[in-house]
């Protein structure tokens, strides 16, 4: 069975600073895996995916993720947070061909000025 | 391009009352899934739909039900309401593997219905 673990409920960061979400899975079978952001009162907008092929994959907004097969990891990072990066961000994971998407609690990302 | 759109935003009911969630699928996806996400939760998956069947589902009891229509427009019903059932629900659009530009379960989603349970 598939599951999904957001390593760090609340993460924070300084505006500038690097920013550092991890998200780890469990899988039988090559999964698809992507990340969602969430702001407040609104649904979940794809931020990047990963299916096959490159294991870096860049996504929307200056984030990008590292598919790790040997650590099971799918972690997100920004180089240079932004204050408009606040928001809950949620790791999910889809096994190849199937149905259901599996998300992870969830990482609220706190930006400092 | 429309995207993904649900009514009501927000609804109020009360413990044993059913309630009609609606969907409108982003133009061109074929599958609809729906997802209830509680206060300081991921989404849970409640089920999907394809070509109007119920495709998979997960761990919610009977009393959740669904509809996809020919224009792959949805709905989610809820009967006998629990005080529990209170959260966000959102629904994703997407296209079904082996559809052509689809098959990767990127899904897309809509504002969500805030139901609360008095």
């Amino acid at each position: 069975a598939q599951s999904v673990t957001q390593l760090g409920s609340h993460v924070s960061v300084s505006e500038g600073a690097l920013v550092l979400l991890r998200c780890n899975y469990s899988s039988s079978v090559p999964p698809y895996l992507f990340w969602y952001v969430q702001y407040p009162n609104q649904g979940l907008q794809l931020l990047l995916k990963y299916t096959t092929g490159a294991t870096l994959v860049k996504g929307i907004n200056g984030f990008e993720a590292e598919f790790k097969k040997s650590e099971t990891s799918f972690h997100l990072t920004k180089p240079s947070a932004h204050m408009s990066d606040a928001a809950e961000y949620f790791c999910a994971v889809t096994i190849t061909g199937g149905f259901k998407t599996i998300f992870g609690a969830g990482t609220r990302l706190f930006v400092k000025a | 391009e429309t995207g993904v759109t649900q009514s009501p935003t927000h609804l109020i009911k009360t413990r044993g009352q059913q309630v009609t969630l609606r969907c409108s699928s982003q133009s061109g996806h074929n599958t609809v899934s729906w997802y209830q996400q509680a206060l300081g939760q991921g989404p849970q998956f409640i089920f999907q739909y394809y070509r109007e069947e119920e495709n998979g589902r997960g761990n919610f009891p009977p009393r959740f039900s669904g509809l996809q229509f020919p224009n792959y427009s949805s709905e989610l019903n809820v009967n006998a309401l629990e005080l529990d059932d209170s959260a966000l629900y959102l629904c994703a659009s997407s296209l079904a593997p082996g559809t052509s530009g689809g098959g990767y379960g990127e899904q897309f989603f809509g504002p969500g219905t805030r139901l609360t349970v008095l």
